[in-house]
């Protein structure tokens, strides 16, 4: 399977920490993507790093690209209870037509 | 809220039955995608749709077809269905970049 890999499965932590989630992938790639999930819901778009780049920022987001390791991590600073959901990491195949694959996901809740 | 139209929101039927998602994409989106979200499955990319003409084709059943109409709007067909069916299905559409924008989903229940 071509599907990425995230970990944790789970995260809980306190308003105010950080949460950092990684992802690790197995094929080339031509970027890699973040999407939240509320529960139920639709995917939302949070950030594109492109295979030639390393490092990320958008707002309280910081994501990371080790194209040697085939990793990722998104790291959200100074969380909020509102920040509580599910957060995947999504990449397209070099050659793959936009074929995009998921990870599993990690469930974040932040506790207010 | 995203643009990505999908109807209807829940949709509950029988094993055997067939049932018809449909999805309006983003005003000028010629991309449209279907994925199937599941708790044992994660979420799994089934078909993609480019003006009109499959693109790419992921973990998609025989018993699903899809098509993208003339008005780019899009329809997931499901057949024979399964208890295994029940699942959260996806629509999502680009302009033919790489981010795409996802519907609210039909959640479809076989029993």
């Amino acid at each position: 399977s071509q599907q990425g890999e995230e970990d944790p499965q789970a995260l809980s932590i306190q308003e105010g920490e950080n949460a950092t989630m990684n992802c690790s992938y197995k094929t080339s790639i031509n970027n890699l993507q973040w999407y939240r999930q509320n529960s139920g819901r639709g995917l939302v778009h949070l950030i594109l790093i492109r295979s030639n780049e390393r490092e990320k920022h958008s707002g309280r987001l910081r994501v990371t690209l080790d194209t040697s390791k085939k990793s990722s991590s998104l790291l959200i600073t100074a969380s909020r209870a509102a920040d509580t959901a599910s957060y995947f990491c999504a990449f397209v195949g070099r050659g793959n037509n936009n074929d995009m694959r998921f990870g599993a996901g990690t469930r974040l809740t932040v506790k207010p | 809220d995203s643009g990505v139209t999908q109807t209807p929101k829940h949709l509950i039927t029988a094993t055997g039955q067939r049932v018809t998602l449909r999805c309006s994409p983003r005003s000028g989106d010629l991309s449209v995608y279907w994925y199937q979200q599941s708790l044992d499955q994660g979420l799994q990319f089934l078909i993609q749709y480019y003006n009109g003409e499959e693109r790419a084709k992921g973990n998609i059943l025989e018993r699903f077809s899809a098509q993208q109409f003339p008005d780019l709007h899009s329809e997931l067909n499901l057949s024979s269905l399964e208890l295994g069916d029940s699942a959260l299905y996806f629509c999502a559409s680009s302009a033919g970049g790489y981010i795409q924008y996802f519907g609210a989903g039909t959640r479809l229940s076989v029993l």
